[in-house]
């Protein structure tokens, strides 16, 4: 499978609990992007790599989020701390280059109990 | 600040009717603009690219069009069938952005 992979599908964790994300972009692709989905809403963006550097951060991604992607390849995404308002689909995408068509995994549904 | 915008926000025809869905964005000056479709709890699965140069963009039976000085789009869906159900989402970048922004979505039931 070639597409953009992310890890877990599923997430269940008790607040104040840390958790990471991790996404595969497809082989080459420079750019990485992660947005945030709540039920019936559309993504919102919240932050975005080109190669191994962060170059944008939306006022979303508070302080107790934290992305990375070493080497320009995978990216993790680490929220500290949960909170119940933490609860969404959080979605990676990638991209060859800026403005170019951005293909998205499926997805990690986070639930914060 | 660009705001994107689909209405309606949810939508249900008989099989065999056309789809039509609309996207409107405030500022015009895009790079692309980029529909996807959405199953539920799923990803996002990319439909069609249109660059801000162009004016409409197919592949099947899905069809879009761009107006950029207007700020709005429309993707037509020939021959509806229930496999069609699923939210669209239209998503507009701008390259000063570098960051794509989401319409809230057309949520589409497509009855047999």
């Amino acid at each position: 499978d070639t597409g953009v992979s992310q890890d877990p599908r599923h997430k269940i964790t008790k607040r104040g609990q840390n958790v990471t994300f991790r996404c595969d972009p497809i082989s080459e692709h420079n750019r990485l992007y992660w947005y945030r989905q709540t039920l019936g809403q559309g993504p919102e963006f919240l932050t975005y790599f080109q190669n191994e550097a962060q170059l944008e951060k939306s006022r979303l991604l508070s302080n107790r989020f934290s992305a990375e992607r070493p080497k320009g390849s995978f990216s993790t995404l680490e929220i500290q701390r949960t909170e119940q308002g933490d609860s969404a689909m959080y979605l990676c995408a990638s991209s060859p280059g800026g403005g170019t068509e951005a293909f998205f995994g499926q997805g990690t549904r986070l639930t914060v109990v | 600040k660009q705001e994107v915008t689909q209405i309606p926000a949810a939508l249900s025809v008989p099989e065999g009717e056309n789809l039509v869905l609309n996207c409107s964005f405030t500022d015009s000056a895009i790079y692309n603009l980029q529909w996807f479709r959405q199953d539920p709890g799923k990803g996002l699965t990319s439909l069609l690219l249109i660059q801000s140069s162009q004016r409409e963009q197919t592949s099947g039976r899905l069809n879009a069009s761009l107006d950029k000085s207007s700020g709005r789009s429309t993707l037509y869906i020939a021959a509806s069938q229930p496999g069609d159900s699923a939210t669209y989402l239209c998503a507009v970048f701008k390259a000063a952005g570098n960051k794509l922004t989401f319409g809230g979505g057309t949520r589409v039931l497509v009855k047999p």
